[in-house]
């Protein structure tokens, strides 16, 4: 079954700095990689996706990477602020099956204004 | 409403009880979704649903767990003869099909 694998565990950044987060997938068919924010208390929330026919995506100050061939992807976050402070999820399915998503073991983000 | 509703948002037990956990998705959405968090941890599969297929059941840890979506539309989670290992965050989530997974605020289960 599908493994997702993501570092760094925890990430400490200065107020403005960019933030990045790598995951890696094992299965060669998986074809959608959302990710999710989770804050203190509540359920993880979608925040940008990406599917295997893209190679990156942006949205505001959020962007995702994908290489399908080395089977990694990341979320960029630029100019963060103390909001983006969360756990952060990287995921991996297929789309068309309606597979179950796995998801990566988190990354705690610390903006430090 | 909106967003998927998940009742209790608290629970505390004691070993040996049964309890029930309940999710309403979004309406509409065919696909739901039970995951449990432990503390400061990851997201586990649990089991999911999706339309009149047989559930996948592949990530439920024990026979002590169970899970039923009536209607295609609520879910209850059930977890009898509860275990201290139990206590975690169940959180549901639903979906249409190719989509993201809207999550709810999920049950805090406390064992004790």
């Amino acid at each position: 079954g599908e493994n997702v694998e993501q570092h760094p565990s925890t990430l400490s950044v200065q107020e403005g700095d960019s933030a990045v987060i790598k995951c890696t997938y094992s299965d060669s068919a998986s074809n959608y990689f959302p990710w999710y924010k989770q804050e203190l208390g509540k359920g993880p929330q979608l925040i940008i996706d990406i599917r295997s026919n893209v190679g990156e995506k942006k949205d505001q100050r959020i962007a995702v990477t994908l290489n399908k061939t080395a089977k990694h992807f990341s979320l960029h976050i630029t100019e963060t602020q103390p909001e983006d402070s969360a756990v952060y999820f990287c995921a991996a399915s297929k789309i068309a099956s309606y597979d179950k998503v796995i998801f990566g073991p988190g990354t705690s983000l610390s903006v430090i204004p | 409403g909106a967003g998927v509703s998940q009742s209790p948002s608290n629970k505390v037990t004691e070993k040996g009880k049964d309890v029930e956990l309940r999710c309403d998705p979004i309406s509409g959405h065919t696909a739901l979704y039970w995951y449990r968090q432990s503390l400061g941890q990851g997201l586990e599969f649990l089991i999911y649903f999706q339309g009149n297929s047989a559930p996948d059941k592949s990530g439920l840890p024990s026979d002590r767990f169970s899970a039923e979506r009536t209607g295609g539309s609520v879910s209850t989670l059930t977890i009898q003869r509860t275990q201290q290992e139990d206590s975690a965050v169940y959180l549901c989530a639903s979906s249409l099909r190719g989509g993201g997974y809207t999550f709810g605020s999920g049950t805090r289960l406390t064992v004790v």
